[in-house]
């Protein structure tokens, strides 16, 4: 059964310091989801690519948080530089369309920031 | 704007029925998804109504009424393996919204 990849699974970082996260979809989903999840909150959408295109980054920290996804397949989402606040699970999710249909989420980076 | 409210905690004894209410608010409805997320792991997609009426997936059926911006999740048969986090998710347009989640406590 497809799967969505992400890694790495766990990352200790200091703040101040740039890390970066991959994200591979299930093959043939031309949309791409970052979210963020705080401990007890619900997932929250960071940047949707539809192919390589960005179609929402609203909540997106533009200041440190960047995210690519080049050639419309795999994606790259990087803080630099990370801050105590980041600390949290950073889930990837892919679909086959985008409007609203059964989204498949990866396993997530779970973030450290000391 | 979107936002969605459901019930922070749910507890319920093993064998029973649950219910997990969320309404919401939104511009451009698609549908209502259901997602259920154990500790430490990803959510994993449970159900999804884009029409009114009811969807039932083995032990779990969902229900959307769009004229009352209402759905519900039903949870039939309780086990153990069902205390879980369960988020109603709102799709308006492009984009897909998420609640807080209802953290679901399954009793012996």
């Amino acid at each position: 059964e497809a799967e969505v990849a992400q890694s790495p699974r766990y990352k200790i970082t200091e703040k101040s310091q740039a890390v970066a996260f991959w994200c591979d979809p299930i093959s043939g989903h031309a949309t791409l989801y970052w979210y963020r999840q705080i401990l007890g909150q619900g997932p929250e959408l960071l940047v949707q690519f539809q192919d390589e295109s960005v179609v929402d980054d609203s909540q997106l920290p533009k200041d440190r948080f960047s995210a690519e996804r080049l050639k419309g397949v795999d994606s790259t989402l990087k803080i630099q530089p990370a801050e105590l606040g980041d600390s949290a699970m950073y889930l990837c999710a892919s679909s086959s369309m985008g409007q609203g249909e059964t989204q498949y989420f990866g396993p997530g980076t779970r973030l450290l920031v000391l | 704007g979107q936002s969605l409210e459901q019930p922070s905690e749910v507890t319920a004894v093993e064998g029973a029925i649950v219910q997990i209410n969320c309404t919401y608010q939104t511009s451009g409805f698609y549908g209502l998804s259901w997602y259920q997320q154990h500790d430490g792991g990803a959510p994993t997609f449970l159900s999804y109504n884009g029409l009114d009426g009811l969807e039932e997936t083995g032990r779990f059926s969902s229900f959307l009424s769009r004229s009352d911006s209402y759905g519900y999740l039903l949870l039939q048969e309780l086990q153990m393996k069902d205390s879980a986090s369960y988020f109603c998710a709102v799709a308006g347009g492009f984009k897909t919204i998420f609640g807080a989640g209802t953290r679901l406590f399954v009793k012996a």
